[in-house]
């Protein structure tokens, strides 16, 4: 039963442009949402994190939305570039050390 | 570079022969986690050291067995790996969790294993 999904396996985007990668989660006490990203070969990097008590954070061209009621959340990056091409997975957490992940969304930069 | 660092990056192993694969970390964070991650699935928490205490998951086969002897090291051990046990195993760190906050976990490169 997978807690955190990420129903897009991939994402193309030109560069400049804004991507968009979504997340949706079932497990309402998740308190704490995070996203990571991986380039082939590497071990995944934190990106960005959101609190449950907000709605928006943001970290220069990186910008997290959650919309609790909708159990969503959104990565925005803007503009996109060739280096934000990796795999990006949603994760959340509740209340201990323990996160769990998504599948991840592969995002391609097109130049 | 503070960093976390897993060797061997690449393992190939016969089926049922015992496999250890390594971890460790310069970050000095007091927790530390295993992760099973097979292709195009979300990364599968195995287990987590919260200093010296192991932390099992419930559906984590007895196949797969841990050790940590300080705080820098940490060890999986698969004792009689099967064809399916070929994955990516993924080694993080964090502090521990801050109050009313998360825990940004560090990881490490990781090591893939495939049984023949």
């Amino acid at each position: 039963d997978q807690q955190v999904k990420q129903n897009s396996p991939s994402l193309s985007v030109q560069e400049g442009r804004i991507s968009i990668l979504n997340c949706d989660y079932t497990n309402s006490m998740f308190d704490y949402f995070l996203w990571y990203k991986k380039y082939p070969a590497e071990g995944p990097t934190f990106l960005i994190s959101i609190s449950s008590i907000k709605d928006k954070n943001e970290d220069g061209r990186f910008t997290v939305f959650l919309n609790k009621s909708a159990k969503h959340l959104s990565l925005h990056i803007v503009p996109s570039q060739p280096g934000d091409s990796a795999v990006y997975f949603c994760a959340a957490s509740v209340g201990d050390d323990k996160i769990i992940f998504g599948k991840g969304t592969r995002l391609h930069i097109l130049p | 570079d503070a960093m976390v660092i897993q060797n061997p990056r690449y393992q190939v192993t016969q089926f049922g022969k015992p496999v250890t694969l390594s971890c460790s970390q310069t970050l000095n964070h007091n927790v530390m986690y295993w992760y099973q991650q097979k292709s195009s699935q979300a990364p599968k928490l195995l287990f987590h050291y919260y200093d010296k205490d192991f932390n099992n998951e419930a559906d984590t086969p007895d196949n797969f067995q841990s050790r940590r002897p300080n705080t820098s090291f940490c060890f999986l051990d698969i004792r009689s790996p099967g064809l399916g046990d070929t994955a990516m195993y993924l080694c993080a760190t964090s502090r521990e969790q801050l109050a009313g906050g998360g825990n940004e976990q560090f990881f490490g490169p990781g090591t893939r294993l495939t049984v023949l």
